[in-house]
């Protein structure tokens, strides 16, 4: 399985609405990254969480992660419809030189 | 910055045809990342340079693949011959490092009949 897994993978939410999303993986990581594609786009870079840190905020993103448990969480408080995309988590192993990506979590904010 | 830059936008081909995918990436980023996305197989890390030495191909699918790059400023993506299987999109992104944020172009939406 993938190092990195996105839970749940789609979410339907009413605008104003908070969406979460979980991503779990397996070995230790230097970093966890999370980044929002939308329909028929390149990938675009949110966060970044490095492992020595617990939580991180950027504008309505909030990002935990949890070396114990190897998960990562993303809150997008009051959600628009323009946070209608998918969002993916990638890890760089602590031993490795590259982003593994997840499966993505697709997000669909209605008006 | 004008960020990544991909050419072609979109590709169209026949099975048995070469495809060449090009890639810009962005000025002063020494690392370049090739990957293919599909529905059936999410999103899949291909080959990726450093300081233009290629680190990693594991992800190369088979022999059909290669990639250049010969300078800081241009990478190649060549499948030959294409086959029907090959169609995906297919993405370009850099980073000051490899294990750094990484900016994606738009993409290459390869189709292969």
């Amino acid at each position: 399985s993938q190092q990195g897994e996105e839970d749940p993978q789609a979410l339907s939410i009413q605008e104003g609405e908070n969406a979460t999303m979980n991503c779990s993986y397996k070995t230790s990581i230097n970093n966890l990254q999370w980044y929002r594609q939308n329909s028929g786009r390149g990938l675009v870079h949110l966060i970044l969480i490095r492992s020595n840190e617990r939580e991180k905020h950027s504008g309505r993103l909030r990002v935990t992660l949890d070396t114990s448990k190897k998960s990562s969480s993303l809150l997008i408080t009051a959600s628009r419809a323009a946070d209608t995309a998918s969002y993916f988590c990638a890890t760089a192993k602590a031993a490795g030189n590259k982003l593994t990506f997840g499966g993505g979590t697709r997000v669909l904010v209605k008006p | 910055d004008a960020g990544v830059i991909q050419s072609p936008r979109h590709e169209v081909t026949e099975m048995g045809q070469e495809v060449t995918l090009r890639c810009k990436p962005i000025s002063g980023h020494n690392s370049l990342f090739w990957y293919r996305q599909t529905m059936m197989r999410g999103l899949e890390l291909l080959i990726y340079f450093n300081n233009n030495v290629p680190i990693d191909d594991s992800g190369m699918p088979e022999d059909r693949f290669s990639a250049k790059m010969p300078n800081a400023s241009f990478s190649t993506l060549k499948i030959q011959p294409s086959e029907p299987r090959d169609s995906a999109v297919y993405f370009c992104a850099s980073s000051t490092e490899t294990k750094g944020e990484q900016y994606f172009g738009p993409g290459t939406r390869l189709t292969v009949t």
